[in-house]
């Protein structure tokens, strides 16, 4: 079964500094893939998705990121960060012929004065 | 605001008790998806119902159950609750099947 692993819980940033979110998903055969972003005391919202096509996603609010099928990896990036990116993001997938998209236990990004 | 809306926004009940959570999708959406989120579980996938039918079905425990109505909002019933069920309950909506999920703000269910 697909699975989608997020390797770090959190990541602490200084504001206008890169930064780097990771994601690698279990299964190789074809998927969706997606990122969302949960503000406080909200519900997600989507950032980017990869269907198909250029490996490179461009996103909301200046985020991409890059699919990787060899390492089954889709790493979300943004070059300088502000602190109204503070919240948490999800990586999600899904196979495509499925429905199901599953969501990894999330990133939480702290933006550091 | 991404169009979806959910009732109550909290709610607190007690053990083995019933609570139904409901969900408007936004207009024109035909796909419902229920998740449930807490802190030791991460986001999980309960259900998807596309235009009334059960489409997809996850990590939902007998004891919970939906369905999608005629006119596509949704109802998750969550019955003999116990104190684990304490989560926030999301319902997302999206055109189709694997499209962009918009998601509602959430109710929030304490089970004392």
């Amino acid at each position: 079964a697909q699975s989608v692993t997020q390797l770090d819980s959190q990541v602490p940033v200084f504001e206008e500094a890169p930064v780097e979110l990771r994601c690698n998903y279990s299964s190789s055969v074809s998927v969706y893939l997606f990122w969302y972003v949960q503000y406080p005391n909200q519900g997600l919202q989507l950032l980017l998705k990869y269907l198909s096509g250029s490996t490179l996603v461009k996103g909301i609010n200046g985020f991409e990121a890059e699919f990787n099928k060899s390492q089954t990896s889709f790493h979300l990036r943004k070059p300088s960060v502000h602190i109204s990116d503070t919240a948490e993001y999800f990586c999600a997938v899904s196979d495509q012929g499925d429905d199901k998209i599953i969501f990894g236990k999330g990133t939480r990004l702290h933006i550091l004065p | 605001d991404s169009g979806v809306t959910q009732t109550p926004k909290h709610l607190i009940t007690a053990t083995g008790q019933r609570v139904t959570l409901r969900c408007s999708p936004r207009s024109g959406d035909l796909s419902v998806y229920w998740y449930q989120q807490s802190l030791d579980q991460g986001l999980q996938f309960l259900i998807q119902y596309y235009n009334g039918e059960e489409r997809a079905k996850g990590n939902i425990l007998e004891r919970f159950s939906a369905q999608q109505f005629p006119d596509l909002h949704s109802e998750l019933n969550l019955s003999s609750l116990e104190l684990g069920d304490s989560a926030l309950y999301f319902c997302a909506s999206s055109v189709g099947f694997v499209d962009e999920q918009f998601f509602g703000p959430g109710t929030r269910l304490t089970v004392l």
